[in-house]
Order: structure tokens, then sequence, then C-alpha cells
């Protein structure tokens, strides 16, 4: 089946600071791939999608690039601020499981002023 | 413009208690979603239902049934709670499946079982 693997947190940066974290994934066939962020208190909302290979979503500072061929989608932003303090999640949805989403366990993401 | 709409927010129930989470979506989607939320394990999908009048068991349904009573409203309920489902509990709806379209999710509903 579909999974999601990402790195386990927490992430702790200094403002300005570069971010990276890394998702990988198995699935059947070729997927759409998301990441999602949650702030404190609240749902998950979308930041970023990519729908085929190659793709790069970007969002709020944020990139992501679909590479199929090591079957990640690395979430990185140059300079982060204490505003992007969250969780983050990266999922993946495709034809094989019914188009329904799947989530890695999540980031969780702090930055100092 | 709401979305996603849950009630309750917080919840705490006694074991063996029963409830039932609500979920509202005033977007027209087709596609709706139960996930619950546990440290460290990501959101698990409980059911879905992909259009109204179908519901589908999703990853963790054991405990938990649901109905989609329209196109807008989709309930998620404890028969008889137990300590293990303490978690957060989220709703949410898509367009048609996710694919690769976007999920919009409500605020969650915590719920502790004593």
């Amino acid at each position: 089946g579909n999974s999601v693997t990402q790195m386990e947190g927490p992430v702790t940066l200094s403002e300005e600071a570069f971010l990276t974290i890394n998702c990988t994934y198995t699935a059947t066939g070729y997927p759409s791939l998301f990441w999602y962020v949650q702030y404190p208190g609240e749902g998950l909302q979308l930041l970023l999608k990519a729908t085929k290979a190659d793709d790069k979503g970007s969002n709020k500072g944020f990139e992501a690039t679909y590479r199929k061929e090591t079957t990640s989608f690395h979430l990185e932003k140059g300079s982060v601020q204490v505003s992007d303090s969250a969780v983050y999640f990266c999922a993946l949805s495709g034809k094989a499981a019914g188009n329904k989403l799947t989530f890695g366990g999540g980031t969780r993401v702090l930055v100092k002023p | 413009n709401a979305g996603v709409t849950q009630t309750p927010k917080f919840q705490v129930l006694k074991t063996g208690q029963s409830m039932t989470l609500q979920c509202a979506q005033d977007m027209n989607h087709n596609s709706m979603y139960w996930y619950r939320q546990d440290p460290g394990m990501g959101l698990r999908l409980i059911y879905y239902s992909a259009s109204e009048g179908t519901t589908d068991k999703g990853e963790v349904p054991n405990g938990y049934n649901v109905s989609r009573l329209n196109k807008r409203e989709f309930s998620l309920r404890l028969e008889s709670a137990a300590p293990s489902q303490t978690s957060v509990y989220f709703c949410a709806s898509s367009k048609a499946g996710t694919g690769g379209t976007e999920a919009f999710f409500g605020q969650g509903t915590r719920l502790t079982v004593v």
C-alpha cells in the first residue's frame, strides 16, 4: 500500500535559517504529492502540491520538487520566520488507493527569534 | 466563508459512553473524510464518503460508525468509547477524491476518554 516517511522532529532553527524537511514515499503508480501545514490549535491547510514528476510546488517561500527517481518530495525554505513555526505533513494521494490522502507522521518546526 | 465546521471542539467522555462528532461543509464538495491524529503517527483515515450515499472504511475503522446525512454533513459516532480513542479528530472534504485537488480540514475535536 501507499506510505509516506518524513523526518522526525522537532526541528529547531533560528530566524532566517534554511529549512529542509525530508519526505520519501512508496506508492503504486503516479500519485500526487502534498505538503500540509498545521499551525497551533488549527486544522491542516494545504501549503503546496505537485501532481506529476519534476513538478515544483511553491507557496509562501516554500518549495518542493516531485522526484520520481528518488521517490522524494523534500520541503525547503530559504529563510524561515518565527511565524513558520508549525507542524508540517507530507502526504500523497493516488488512484491506486481510491484517491484518499495518506500522511506522514508530521515534523514539528520551531523557529526562534 | 465557513469551510468545514466541526462540533464540539473539546469533549471528555467516560469509558463506555457514546457520542457523535458532527461535521458540515459549505463548499458543495462530494467527498468527506474523518481522520484521527495521534502523536508521531500523522493522520490516519477512519472512514470516508466518496459521495452522498456512500461510506467506506479507512485504515482504522474499528470502534467507529459514520453517517453521510446529506451532501453537507458527515458524522462520526463512537458507540462505546475506550481510552484508546483519546485523540484529535479531523473532518475534511474535497471536490471528488483528493487526487490532485485540495482537501479542506476542520479545526478538530480534541476527545479525551477517561
